[in-house]
């Protein structure tokens, strides 16, 4: 029972860097969507996507691009990491996008720009 | 503008005994409240989903109530163990569209023997 696995754990970028968090379900849920956790303040909402091939923003999309080619995986990728990119990102799927369906978490990707 | 208060930060108790952690929101329409458990350096865990015509659900020594003409949520935790150290999100999910979920900041609960 794997559920949503995120890759890597942790990492530590340069400003100026990019890089591509790897967030793959085996659970074939339609709904993934990508979260930061920044502390003392909720998960907010970066992108988010309901079938491959449809992804739209959240509520903190700017600096992140994502996309959705199979229904496992939806990559989070960095363009030009920014110091104000310090954070704790969460995939999330769950099986369909309706209101009430429970939503399952991945362990989360530690990222720190210096 | 749609938010989820939580309260307290956080919070101290001794094995054993019971807690009840506070949540208010002013998300509108609202579709249901849900309660997470999130321990150190994991993601967050679901406890209980309550759509708004729900009172109560329990899971297990969780139970969570609902008052939706006060928007107001709690979570009760009884005879707490040293594994409820954790932080508790609760989350409103506003009714329509896609599955936005809006979270609290969470109340860090540890339980000390």
């Amino acid at each position: 029972n794997a559920g949503v696995t995120q890759t890597p754990k942790f990492q530590v970028l340069k400003t100026g860097q990019s890089m591509t968090l790897q967030c793959a379900q085996d659970m074939n849920h339609e709904y993934m969507s990508w979260y930061r956790q920044d502390p003392g303040m909720g998960l907010r909402l970066i992108h988010y996507s309901v079938g491959a091939g449809i992804t739209d923003q959240g509520e903190v999309p700017n600096g992140y691009n994502v996309s959705r080619s199979t229904t496992e995986d939806f990559p989070l990728r960095l363009l030009s990491a920014a110091p104000s990119q310090t954070s704790v990102y969460f995939c999330a799927s769950s099986y369909e996008e309706g209101a009430g369906t429970e939503a399952f978490f991945g362990q989360g990707t530690r990222l720190t720009v210096v | 503008k749609n938010q989820v208060e939580q309260s307290p930060q956080s919070l101290i108790i001794l094995e054993g005994k019971n807690c009840t952690l506070q949540c208010n929101y002013t998300v509108s329409p609202f579709s249901n409240l849900r309660w997470y458990k999130q321990d150190t350096g994991r993601g967050p865990v679901s406890l209980t989903i309550m759509t708004f015509s729900e009172n109560t659900k329990s899971n297990g020594r969780y139970t969570a109530t609902l008052d939706a003409d006060t928007k107001q949520s709690s979570l009760h935790i009884t005879a707490s163990q040293l594994s409820d150290s954790a932080s508790y999100i609760c989350v409103v999910s506003p009714r329509g569209g896609y599955n936005k979920l809006i979270f609290g900041a969470g109340t860090r609960l540890a339980v000390h023997p």
